[in-house]
């Protein structure tokens, strides 16, 4: 169970287009996604948070007019590059936080799509 | 907010022989340690975490410990195989169970 997919799984576009990923949770209802950037040998940047419903959190440094994020339901939500540039060239990783409530209290866990990795001529 | 800081950034060491991996986290309010093993190109997989109501937890060959005084947490991978070979990330939640802030990782490698 808890299984995440991410489409496309890589994706190679021009300067100044803009590029859609989706992250869908297969087998459970995320009320909370989280989209993260990984540049080669470093670690995953938190770069929004996503509840459905609702409009995403973005973190500090993060332009959210240049990377849309839409969750319009449990099970989906995209992220949008607006006017990709080189700079953006990055693998882009979706997480979905499934709600599990085990007798001890309240807990939750992360699981991470596939990842989409964009590159920007 | 919440800093999270790793250490070693590499290690190898000879198949059999354990392997130890430390970080360490500025918020005490945090509250959630998750394990991320992470092989090339591929997506981040959650190996074990543990909560702040308890102090070590073990699965098979894979433990973890927490020491909530001392603000730090470890990996600790005994038995080692090659297929152990990956960067290994840890992460705390912050503001209790909300967004995670990743270690700097550590790239395992294991030698036959």
């Amino acid at each position: 169970g808890a299984v995440v997919s991410q489409h496309p799984s890589w994706v190679i576009c021009k300067s100044g287009t803009s590029v859609k990923i989706e992250c869908r949770s297969l087998d459970f209802q995320a009320t909370t996604m989280f989209w993260y950037r990984q540049f080669p040998k470093q670690s995953l940047m938190l770069m929004a948070t996503s509840n459905e419903g609702s409009k995403a959190t973005y973190e500090q440094g993060v332009e959210k007019d240049k990377f849309l994020i839409n969750h319009a339901s449990l099970t989906l939500s995209t992220l949008t590059v607006t006017s990709a540039h080189p700079e953006d060239s990055s693998f882009y990783i979706c997480s979905a936080r499934t709600y599990v409530q085990p007798l001890a209290g309240d807990q939750e866990t992360q699981y991470f799509g596939p990842g989409t990795r964009l590159l920007v001529l | 907010g919440e800093n999270v800081e790793q250490h070693p950034s590499t290690l190898s060491v000879q198949e059999g022989d354990s392997a130890v991996i430390k970080c360490t986290y500025s918020d005490s309010a945090s509250n959630y340690f998750p394990w991320y093993k992470q092989e090339l190109g591929k997506r981040p997989q959650l190996i074990i975490d543990i909560r702040s109501n308890v102090g070590e937890k073990k699965d098979q060959r894979i433990a973890v410990t927490l020491n909530k005084t001392a603000k730090h947490f470890s990996l600790h991978i005994t038995e080692t195989q090659p297929e152990d070979s990956a960067v290994y990330f840890c992460a705390a939640s912050e503001g209790g169970f909300q967004k995670l802030v990743f270690g700097t990782g550590t790239r395992l490698l294991v030698s036959p």
